[in-house]
C-alpha cells in the first residue's frame, strides 16, 4: 500500500522562528490534507491541497503531486503552534492515510 | 452544536463491559469514519460508512462493531475488549463525492481498557 513518510518527526523551535515539515507519499493520491493536533488530542484541519499552494495568515502549504510531497511553512512560530501536525492522503475510495507526524514544540 | 462531536471524551471500562462511542456530525455531511490512535502510532482508519453504508473495514476485530443508522450519526459499540485497546478514537465526516473527500474530525473519546 502507500506509504506515507513525516519529517522532521521531532522539532523544536524558538518563538519567532519559521519552520518547514514535508511529507513525501509513495503514490499518486487524489488528495492531501494537513492537519493541527493539539495538546487535547483535537485534530484541527489547516489545509486540503492536492496541489499547489496555500495561504492561511502565518501557514502556507505547497503540494506537487508529480513529485508526491508536500510542504507546510510555518512562520514567525508562536507557543501555541506547539503540537502534532499530520499530513493525510486520500486514495482510491475512502481509504485515508495518515503519516506518523511531526511533534513540534515552541518555545517562549 | 456544530461541527463533529463525540460522546462520552473519556471512558474507562473493563475487560468484560459493553460500552458504546457515540459521534453526530452538523455539517450535512454524506460519510462518517472511525479512527484509532495509540500512542506513538499513527492514526488508524477502522470503518467507513457512505450514506449509511459501509464501504471500509480495515480487519478490524469484531470486539468493535460499528453502526450507522443515518448519515448524521455513527455509533461504535465495544464489549470484550483488551487493554491494549486503549486508545484515543476519533470519528470524522466528509463531504464524498468524485475525489473531493476532506475530513472534518470530532474531539475525540479517550478510551481506558483496565
Amino acid at each position: 500500500g502507500i506509504q506515507v513518510e513525516q519529517s522532521p518527526p521531532d522539532l523544536i523551535l524558538q518563538e519567532g522562528a519559521n519552520s518547514t515539515l514535508r511529507c513525501n507519499f509513495s503514490d499518486s493520491v487524489n488528495n492531501l490534507q494537513w492537519f493541527h493536533q493539539n495538546p487535547w488530542g483535537q485534530l484541527i484541519n489547516l489545509f486540503y491541497i492536492p496541489s499547489g499552494t496555500k495561504q492561511n495568515g502565518r501557514l502556507s502549504a505547497t503540494t506537487v503531486a508529480t513529485e508526491r510531497y508536500s510542504l507546510l511553512y510555518i512562520s514567525s512560530s508562536q507557543t501555541t503552534d506547539s503540537g502534532v501536525y499530520f499530513c493525510a492522503v486520500h486514495t482510491g475510495g475512502f481509504k485515508t492515510i495518515f503519516g506518523a507526524g511531526t511533534r513540534l514544540f515552541v518555545k517562549a | 452544536e456544530t461541527g463533529v462531536t463525540q460522546t462520552p471524551r473519556h471512558l474507562v471500562m473493563g475487560m468484560t463491559n459493553k460500552k458504546s462511542l457515540k459521534c453526530e456530525q452538523h455539517l450535512g455531511h454524506n460519510a462518517m469514519y472511525w479512527y484509532k490512535q495509540s500512542a506513538k502510532k499513527p492514526l488508524e482508519l477502522m470503518f467507513v460508512y457512505n450514506f449509511k453504508e459501509q464501504t471500509e473495514n480495515n480487519s478490524v476485530p469484531s470486539r468493535f462493531s460499528p453502526e450507522c443508522p443515518n448519515s448524521s450519526h455513527l455509533f461504535l459499540h465495544l464489549h470484550t475488549l483488551q487493554p491494549e485497546d486503549s486508545a484515543l478514537y476519533l470519528c470524522a465526516s466528509s463531504q464524498a463525492g468524485s475525489s473531493y473527500n476532506e475530513q472534518f474530525f470530532g474531539p475525540g473519546t479517550r478510551l481506558t481498557v483496565l
